[in-house]
């Protein structure tokens, strides 16, 4: 099994309609993060979180919201999708004690709003 | 103005022919510099961290390098199964900081 586990792995979805992506992982990390990817945009980040009682927000957090239910779990929330929403969305995880600053990353989901 | 620029956009090689990737970075004060690789429809893995001015790291056929100012993965002989993307990140010396991605360098070796 996978480390960090993302679901939905693929989801269409219609515009206006509320959208839940999750997150759960097995390393044991403190820090988990929400980032979006788009051809010729790379990675930009969207919510991260230090730990249960830390929400953070990233370079693009207008339209989402996220909720850490605990260590081990980190869902993306879109209230109202709308078009510019699709992407291939990925979940990531390090560790606090960590000196590389290592980020472990879910297999992604992708999303379309039509 | 992006903190981190990866050169060229993609860059097509033909098997064995050596050649360098580019990142470049404009944060004020470094903790550190990271290199992953993305292989389509996966997410990145890991596969280096680079701290200080001049250090240097190996694996396989790639190795990266770091100056104050950028940083360079060098393929050596590449072979099919080294294309991907390659994604440098770096992130600021407070250390609480999330890492900052460039937008890649798509990389196609043939054959």
């Amino acid at each position: 099994d996978a480390d960090v586990t993302q679901t939905p792995r693929n989801r269409i979805t219609k515009t206006g309609k509320r959208i839940m992506l999750e997150c759960s992982q097995t390393k044991g990390h403190d820090r988990m993060y929400w980032y979006r990817q788009d051809p010729g945009l790379g990675l930009r980040l969207i919510y991260y979180s230090f730990d249960v009682k830390d929400i953070n927000k990233g370079e693009i957090s207008d339209g989402y919201s996220v909720s850490r239910q605990a260590q081990a779990k980190f869902s993306l929330s879109l209230e109202s999708a709308i078009p510019n929403q699709t992407a291939l969305y990925f979940c990531a995880t390090s560790d606090l004690d960590s000196n590389r600053g290592e980020l472990f990353f879910g297999e992604g989901s992708r999303l379309t709003v039509l | 103005e992006d903190q981190v620029t990866q050169s060229p956009e993609a860059l097509r090689l033909q098997e064995g022919e050596s050649s360098s990737l580019n990142c470049s970075y404009t944060v004020s004060g470094l903790r550190g510099l990271f290199w992953y690789r993305q292989d389509p429809g996966k997410g990145p893995e890991f596969l280096f961290t680079l701290y200080s001015a001049g250090e240097e790291k190996e694996k396989e056929r790639l190795k990266a390098t770091l100056t104050k100012k950028e940083s360079f993965l060098h393929i050596t002989a590449p072979k099919p199964e080294d294309s991907a993307t390659y994604l440098c990140a770096v992130q600021e010396d407070s250390g609480n900081t999330p890492l900052v991605f460039g937008k890649g360098t798509r990389l196609s070796v043939i054959a």
